[in-house]
């Protein structure tokens, strides 16, 4: 059972423009709601967090929407630049600090 | 701040021969984790521990991958006997907190292959 469902699978987005990211949860028990970032042969660095009482985080560039009734939450690139190009994961966690993730959303950036 | 810390970062095995990867997280940070990522897919936890205790193995096939981390501080973790199906990254990732907000951070990974 996937408890993280995460779309789209591939993104490709010209500079400059808004990139969207997102993600489904199944279990209401999830209290933290962190992207990760991945280039290739790199560990998942985290990117931006959100906590489920509050409806949006911006930072910089990135922002993070969360809607608990839809149990949704997506993450906005703005002005989406080359470098920015990479996988990233959306992920839930709660309990003890065990995190699921989502599969991955790979993400080019056209020049 | 040194991060996490892993070795080594490639290993190619056959079939039914074992393998160790090696971990040495945050300074400080007591919990970490163990992951697998197969490629084209998120990283899914096999393991958690909280100094040198653990906290969640429930997704470790115990009959051929073990991990210790006994001291509180690195970690090992094994593959005995290995299968095709575990070629994939084995991450590693350690945590200052055991509530929220679960910063993790992460190691390059190791990228297994068996043939």
């Amino acid at each position: 059972q996937q408890q993280v469902k995460q779309s789209p699978q591939s993104l490709i987005v010209q500079k400059g423009g808004i990139s969207i990211i997102n993600c489904a949860y199944e279990n209401t028990a999830f209290d933290y709601f962190p992207w990760y970032q991945q280039f290739p042969g790199k560990g998942p660095a985290l990117l931006i967090a959100i906590r489920p009482d509050v409806s949006e985080k911006k930072e910089g560039r990135f922002t993070i929407s969360f809607n608990k009734s839809a149990k949704q939450f997506s993450l906005h690139i703005m002005d989406s630049q080359p470098g920015d190009s990479a996988t990233y994961f959306c992920a839930a966690g709660s309990g003890a600090g065990k995190s699921t993730f989502g599969d991955g959303t790979t993400l080019t950036v056209k020049p | 701040e040194a991060g996490v810390a892993q070795s080594p970062r490639y290993k190619i095995i056959e079939k039914r021969q074992s393998v160790a990867f090696w971990c040495n997280p945050i300074s400080g940070h007591a919990t970490l984790y163990w992951y697998q990522q197969i490629l084209g897919q998120g990283p899914k936890l096999l393991i958690q521990f909280q100094n040198n205790g653990v906290v969640d193995d429930s997704q470790l096939p115990k009959d051929r991958f073990s991990a210790e981390r006994l001291k509180g501080v690195d970690s090992t973790l094994k593959i005995q006997p290995a299968k095709l199906e575990d070629s994939a990254v084995y991450l590693c990732a350690s945590s200052q907190w055991t509530g929220p907000p679960y910063e993790q951070y992460f190691g390059p990974g190791t990228r297994l292959t068996v043939t």
